[in-house]
């Protein structure tokens, strides 16, 4: 069935550091695909999506690509602060398109 | 704009009460979702609705649990005789159906049953 793999946490970097959080997908077809955050103590927070194949999704410096050769949506950052600590999950949506397959979700930890 | 908001935040229970949820959408939004997330685990989909009508259901949504949302505004979650499987983190989700859809969650309410 369709599913959303991505990489296992925490990650822990220091502050200006580059991330990346791989995201992998299976599907039938071309999903739509996301990246959602939760905050500490919020709901999760939609931060950026794509629609189709080589769709490049951003939002607060933080940028995916949907690749449909290697089925993946990694997120990116160039230079992490300390308010980007958070869990982020990857997610893509069913076949109907009436929900979201999310991933197990990754902690990220940034110090100062 | 208030949010998504859930009711109560947190609920602890003894297993084989009933409990229920409340979740409040935001105002003009016609869909609704229930999402269910347990430790190191992402959210799960249980169920949703567009206005009053529930348009499917998750095979985790067991027989024990049931959804509404009378009038298309607010909906409800009960869970019935619960279980200490049922400890979880339940979400409420809802969206404005159209092209660029955008689903805004709650903080949830975290169910622990003893």
């Amino acid at each position: 069935g369709d599913s959303v793999t991505q990489m296992e946490g925490p990650v822990t970097l220091s502050e200006e550091a580059f991330l990346t959080i791989n995201c992998t997908y299976t599907a039938t077809g071309y999903p739509s695909l996301f990246w959602y955050v939760q905050y500490p103590g919020e709901g999760l927070q939609l931060l950026l999506k794509a629609t189709k194949a080589d769709d490049k999704g951003s939002n607060k410096g933080f940028e995916a690509t949907y690749r449909k050769e290697t089925t993946s949506f990694h997120l990116e950052k160039g230079s992490v602060q300390v308010s980007d600590s958070a869990v982020y999950f990857c997610a893509q949506e069913n076949q109907a398109g009436t929900a979201l397959i999310f991933g197990k979700g990754t902690t990220l930890s940034v110090s100062s | 704009d208030t949010g998504v908001s859930q009711d109560p935040r947190h609920k602890i229970t003894k297993r084989g009460q009933n409990v229920t949820f409340r979740c409040d959408p935001i105002s003009e939004h016609n869909r609704l979702y229930w999402y269910r997330q347990t430790l190191g685990q992402g959210p799960e989909f249980l169920t949703y609705f567009q206005n009053e009508a529930q348009l499917e259901k998750s095979r985790l949504l067991s027989d024990r649990f049931s959804a509404e949302r009378p009038k298309g505004s607010f909906s409800t979650l009960e869970i019935q005789r619960t279980e200490q499987g049922d400890s979880a983190m339940y979400l409420c989700a809802s969206s404005l159906r159209g092209k660029n859809e955008k689903l805004f969650f709650g903080s949830g309410t975290q169910l622990s049953v003893l």
